[in-house]
């Protein structure tokens, strides 16, 4: 079965600074998808950024990157230049196939907070 | 380029009672997925709707259920509501034909509160 592992419940930032959020997983599956969500206290889950496991370089998505390091099983999420807009909680997730379909199989979270 | 939109935004209910959430998916997406939020939890898969067929479950009862229309939306149903029932439901869409990669990424909607009292 597929795992996601968050081991850390709050990360603090100073805003204009680089922050990385860590994000572990487990599966049996050659063929993954990982993914990053911001969820702010409103609820909806903003989809930031994506890496497959055959993708050869790390992700990036404007500040955001995915240090992925296949052999080490982690999918590490990177925020440069930190804002104040990204004090949110922030999900790793990954795509699980099952019959021909897929789910989203999510982390526990990290709550991120930006100082000024 | 209309997003996931889910009504209502808020609910209260008592144990016993039957709920029906309501989701319509992003534009161009044909895939629907309901997921359960607990506080302070990740998002839990509940089931996946496809060509108005349940493609895919997670570990939830039977007492919920769920339904998607020709036009993609769909309805996540929950019967004999339970206070543990409480969270924050989230409807998710996808497109089929986004074959591998960030095509198949799912997008949620601002997600139902339900208070099960």
């Amino acid at each position: 079965a597929q795992k996601i592992t968050q081991t850390q419940p709050g990360m603090f930032v100073q805003e204009k600074e680089a922050v990385t959020l860590d994000c572990t997983y487990d599966t049996s599956d050659p063929s993954y998808g990982l993914f990053w969500y911001k969820q702010p206290s409103s609820g909806e889950m903003i989809f930031l950024i994506y890496q497959g496991s055959y993708d050869q370089q790390n992700a990036t998505e404007g500040r955001y990157s995915l240090n992925f390091q296949k052999a080490r099983k982690s999918a590490n999420l990177v925020i440069s230049a930190s804002q104040l807009g990204d004090s949110a909680m922030y999900f790793c997730a990954m795509r699980a196939f099952q019959g021909g379909s897929e789910k989203l199989v999510f982390g526990k979270g990290t709550k991120l907070t930006v100082n000024p | 380029d209309a997003g996931v939109t889910q009504s209502p935004t808020h609910l209260i209910k008592t144990r016993g009672q039957q709920v029906t959430l309501r989701c319509s998916p992003k534009s161009g997406h044909d895939t629907v997925s309901w997921y359960q939020q607990a506080l302070g939890q990740g998002p839990q898969f509940i089931f996946q709707y496809y060509e108005e067929e349940e493609r895919q479950r997670g570990n939830f009862p039977d007492r919920f259920s769920g339904h998607q229309f020709p036009n993609y939306s769909s309805e996540l149903n929950v019967n004999a509501l339970l206070l543990g029932d409480s969270a924050l439901y989230l409807c998710a869409s996808s497109s089929t034909s986004g074959g591998q990669g960030t095509g198949e990424t799912q997008y949620f909607g601002p997600g139902t509160r339900l208070l099960v009292l």
